[in-house]
């Protein structure tokens, strides 16, 4: 298995221009999530999805972050308009949970790590 | 809110010591805890998982426990080696909800 595939590995953008960060989870798994870390605040969940559906999205810092996931293979997490602050390293991860959470634990893609100018 | 405390936040011992790892959490409801390494500017690879029904996890050099009635943890990691160094996360859910992350202790292994 190749694991969570994240792309791009590194971006580098204006203040102001759209950003899309790709994810592609491992093959089989129901659930999906976007992490943003930094080195004041550590790893905060942005936004999960269970069967494709978001689930809890309450961490999504404003309304220039969205999330899709259209289908079982693919999310995106754009950013419109970027601004400075949202530079970072974004972390996919990946899981197969049942229920109220039983699972086989969570995968993490390689990271995007994104500066706005 | 759930959060999770991790100590130390750094750590430098020299090679082949014992050590321990803590961390602990708000609500002691923890559904399932699982402690990653990270190495810097790389991604989280996992090293143990210890689900609803379990208390403690093995592999290898190292131990993970969860006291539920407490919401603490603990990584326990036997004969350090230079390799070990990195820093450890430890994130945990509740039933239905997302792995919630402490800001990790950074160990420093000597030879």
């Amino acid at each position: 298995d190749a694991g969570v595939i994240q792309s791009p590995r590194h971006e580098v953008t204006e203040m102001g221009q759209e950003v899309t960060l790709r994810c592609k989870p491992i093959s089989g798994h129901n659930s999906l999530f976007w992490y943003r870390q930094t080195m004041m605040r550590g790893l905060e969940l942005l936004i999960y999805f269970n069967n494709n559906v978001p689930i809890d999205d309450s961490g999504m810092p404003e309304d220039r972050f969205s999330a899709k996931m259209p289908n079982a293979s693919f999310s995106t997490l754009k950013i419109q308009p970027s601004e400075p602050r949202d530079s970072a390293v974004y972390f996919c991860a990946s899981s197969f949970i049942v229920g109220t959470g039983r699972g086989n634990g969570y995968t993490f893609g390689s990271g995007t790590r994104l500066t706005v100018v | 809110k759930q959060e999770v405390t991790q100590i130390p936040a750094a750590l430098s011992v020299p090679e082949g010591e014992n050590l321990v790892l803590n961390c602990s959490f708000t609500d002691s409801a923890i559904y399932n805890l699982q402690w990653f390494r990270q190495d810097p500017g790389k991604g989280l690879t996992s090293l143990l998982l210890i689900q609803s029904s379990q208390r403690e996890q093995t592999s290898g050099r190292l131990n993970a426990s969860l006291d539920k009635s407490s919401g603490r943890s603990t990584l326990y990691i036997a004969a350090s080696q230079p390799g070990d160094s990195a820093t450890y996360l430890c994130a945990g859910n509740q039933a239905g909800t997302a792995l919630i992350f402490g800001k990790g202790t950074t160990l420093s292994v000597s030879s």
